[in-house]
């Protein structure tokens, strides 16, 4: 079965301090790769999506996410954290035959220190 | 709409009650989804429409939970006879050309 694995449950940065979220997925093809962001209180809100191509992916809020095929991963980056980043993130991967649904990981809530 | 709109956006009801959550998707979009989000738990998959048909309803976690959609627009989300463990923060999604816009759910809380 597919899933979405994000080993780091919370993670805080330092405001400026750089950031990098994991996410690994298991599934027998490259699939849909997403981030979404959810803020306290509020729907999710799409960072980014990789389909095919180019495997370096950029997302708005200065976001950017690199697929890694041979490690199975899409890891989440920001150079300098906001303090406005601290929410949670959650990555989600669509396979690419069958149901067309989201497979979400279990989040990772990112907190800022100013 | 300009977004997901889902109603309401708080109901606490008794046990044993039943609920309708209500999701107005997107105009045009084909796909819908109900996710439910429990506190310090991730999205949990309920069903999937596209169109009126649900293709896929493996997520629904018992036969107390029914959903539909009509005209290929709006959906409800119905538990029967509400449990304690189902509080959570029911989540709909609409979208079109692989891409899933969210709604800001609906929180409900069993007493």
């Amino acid at each position: 079965a597919q899933s979405v694995t994000q080993p780091d449950i919370h993670i805080t940065v330092s405001e400026g301090a750089s950031l990098e979220l994991r996410c690994n997925y298991s599934y027998g093809a490259t699939p849909y790769l997403f981030w979404y962001v959810q803020s306290p209180g509020q729907g999710l809100q799409l960072l980014l999506k990789y389909f095919s191509g180019d495997t370096l992916v950029q997302g708005i809020k200065g976001f950017e996410a690199e697929f890694k095929r041979s490690q199975s991963s899409f890891n989440l980056r920001k150079p300098s954290v906001h303090w406005s980043d601290a929410a949670e993130y959650f990555c989600a991967v669509v396979p690419t035959s069958g149901t067309y649904k989201y497979i979400f990981g279990t989040g990772t809530r990112l907190k800022v220190l100013a | 709409g300009a977004g997901v709109s889902q109603s309401p956006s708080n109901k606490v009801t008794e046990k044993g009650k039943d609920v309708e959550l209500r999701c107005d998707p997107i105009s045009g979009h084909t796909a819908l989804y109900w996710y439910r989000q429990s506190l310090g738990q991730g999205l949990e998959f309920l069903i999937y429409f596209q169109g009126n048909s649900a293709p896929d309803k493996s997520g629904l976690p018992s036969d107390r939970f029914s959903a539909e959609r009509t005209g290929g627009s709006v959906s409800t989300l119905t538990i029967q006879r509400t449990q304690q463990e189902d509080s959570a923060v029911y989540l709909c999604a609409s979208g079109r050309n692989t891409e899933a816009f969210f709604g800001q759910g609906t929180r409900l809380t069993v007493v």
